[in-house]
């Protein structure tokens, strides 16, 4: 089946400093792309998503590059802070497709 | 969680009991989905509906059945509930097929 990967499987950052996580997806039939959040024992949360006709996408404080030549994609958190403590996973997709492929994901952990 | 309720949250049972566990939204989304979580895997995908009646298979769907009876409810039944299927249960809706997906809170399952 299709995979999604993360490169991390852990990452801890200072407060206030920028965070990046990154994802490789398989599939270039993939035409979508999703970052979810996972709080301990709370379902994931839709963070920001980007279609595969743009290679950057911005939200408050978090932007997603696309980068389809190497299928790879990253979430960056500006001034990370506490809350920010999560697990994050992407998943891609696409219109003709039935579902997403979801990567295990990678746990941030902001230092105080 | 988007207007995404599940029940139960917690559920502990024993091996060879059904089990059924429900999905309401107040969306009025056209899709749902079932999905397990499980340690070391991302996201798989149990079952999906595509609309009242109209439900299909995902990749791990052996042991489990689905129905939607309205909308706004997507059943997810463990015939004879197995140790394997001790996992958390995560339901999710979108408006249409490859389309961003918003999830519940889960369901905690154990079968002992």
């Amino acid at each position: 089946g299709e995979s999604v990967g993360l490169h991390l499987p852990t990452l801890s950052v200072q407060e206030g400093d920028n965070s990046i996580i990154n994802c490789a997806y398989s599939n270039s039939a993939s035409d979508y792309f999703i970052w979810y959040k996972q709080e301990s024992g709370k379902g994931p949360q839709f963070i920001i998503d980007i279609r595969s006709n743009m290679d950057k996408r911005q939200g408050q404080r978090v932007t997603v590059l696309l980068n389809k030549t190497v299928k790879h994609l990253s979430l960056q958190i500006a001034a990370t802070q506490p809350g920010d403590s999560a697990v994050y996973f992407c998943a891609d997709g696409s219109n003709t497709g039935n579902q997403f492929y979801f990567g295990t994901g990678t746990s941030l952990t902001v230092i105080p | 969680d988007a207007g995404i309720t599940q029940s139960p949250r917690h559920k502990v049972t024993e091996t060879g009991t059904p089990v059924t566990l429900r999905c309401h939204q107040t969306e009025n989304h056209r899709y749902m989905y079932w999905y397990r979580q499980d340690p070391g895997h991302g996201l798989r995908l149990i079952h999906y509906s595509y609309g009242v009646k109209d439900t299909d298979k995902g990749e791990v769907s052996d042991g489990y059945s689905v129905s939607r009876s309205k909308t706004e409810d997507f059943l997810l039944t463990l015939e004879s509930a197995t140790s394997s299927q001790t996992s958390v249960y995560f339901c999710a809706i979108s408006t249409q097929r490859g389309d961003t997906q918003y999830f519940g809170p889960g369901t905690r399952l154990t079968v002992l």
